[in-house]
């Protein structure tokens, strides 16, 4: 199957273990931010969201992080697993503005 | 399945030749969106619509590039006199509106390979 991790940055990690993924963003208005998972061969698909008047948002195995001082998006999967092994997306907007999406870290779980 | 289908999954197809891809978004979601990701990249927007209308275009959406909506439902993107530079996966996203930030679904995509 075709791959979507060609250069991409590449994290690997142990089952079990705390992976956490960044993503800086540029536009300072950005006020809206989401992660999306994406597996080879299918689209992106959606984890977690956070508005930028919060700073930490909690979902099931996730934590997404927002420092707007520095411009710092993280992306923390407790436990991983090997199904959570794909490419990772962060995206962001501003006002009406639509999604326009960063380059992607490729998250690899060893069993 | 009540998520965003797309059709053809793949499509390869001769230079010069137009292609036309479907998309049929989820059923309630007012917006619906094409995105275009080529390998190591992340997905590039492309146009918009809310119901039928197109209410935004990217500067990479070439005049060789059209995007329907007609009744507000599914949505048509069609490339016309493909070059070897659209080979990418074509996505479709819906999201419900007027929602101001809400976030976006995507389907699995249409793979264009151009030969």
């Amino acid at each position: 199957g075709e791959s979507v991790g060609l250069h991409l940055p590449t994290l690997s990690v142990q089952e079990g273990d705390n992976s956490i993924i960044n993503c800086a963003y540029s536009n300072s208005a950005s006020d809206y931010f989401i992660w999306y998972k994406q597996e080879s061969g299918k689209g992106p698909q959606f984890i977690i969201d956070i508005r930028s008047n919060m700073d930490k948002r909690q979902g099931q195995r996730v934590t997404v992080l927002l420092n707007k001082t520095v411009k710092h998006l993280s992306l923390q999967i407790a436990a991983t697993q090997p199904g959570d092994s794909a490419v990772y997306f962060c995206a962001e907007s501003s006002g009406y503005s639509t999604l326009t999406f960063g380059k992607g870290t490729m998250l690899l779980v060893s069993p | 399945d009540t998520g965003v289908s797309q059709d053809p999954r793949h499509k390869i197809t001769k230079r010069g030749q137009n292609v036309t891809f479907r998309c049929d978004p989820i059923s309630e979601h007012n917006r619906l969106y094409w995105y275009r990701q080529t390998l190591g990249q992340g997905p590039e927007f492309l146009t918009y619509f809310q119901n039928e209308a197109q209410l935004e275009k990217s500067r990479l959406l070439s005049d060789r590039f059209s995007a329907e909506r007609p009744k507000g439902s599914f949505s048509t993107l069609e490339i016309q006199r493909t070059e070897q530079g659209d080979s990418a996966m074509y996505l479709c996203a819906s999201s419900p509106a007027p929602a101001l930030n809400s976030p976006l679904h995507f389907g699995n995509g249409t793979r264009l390979t151009v030969t």
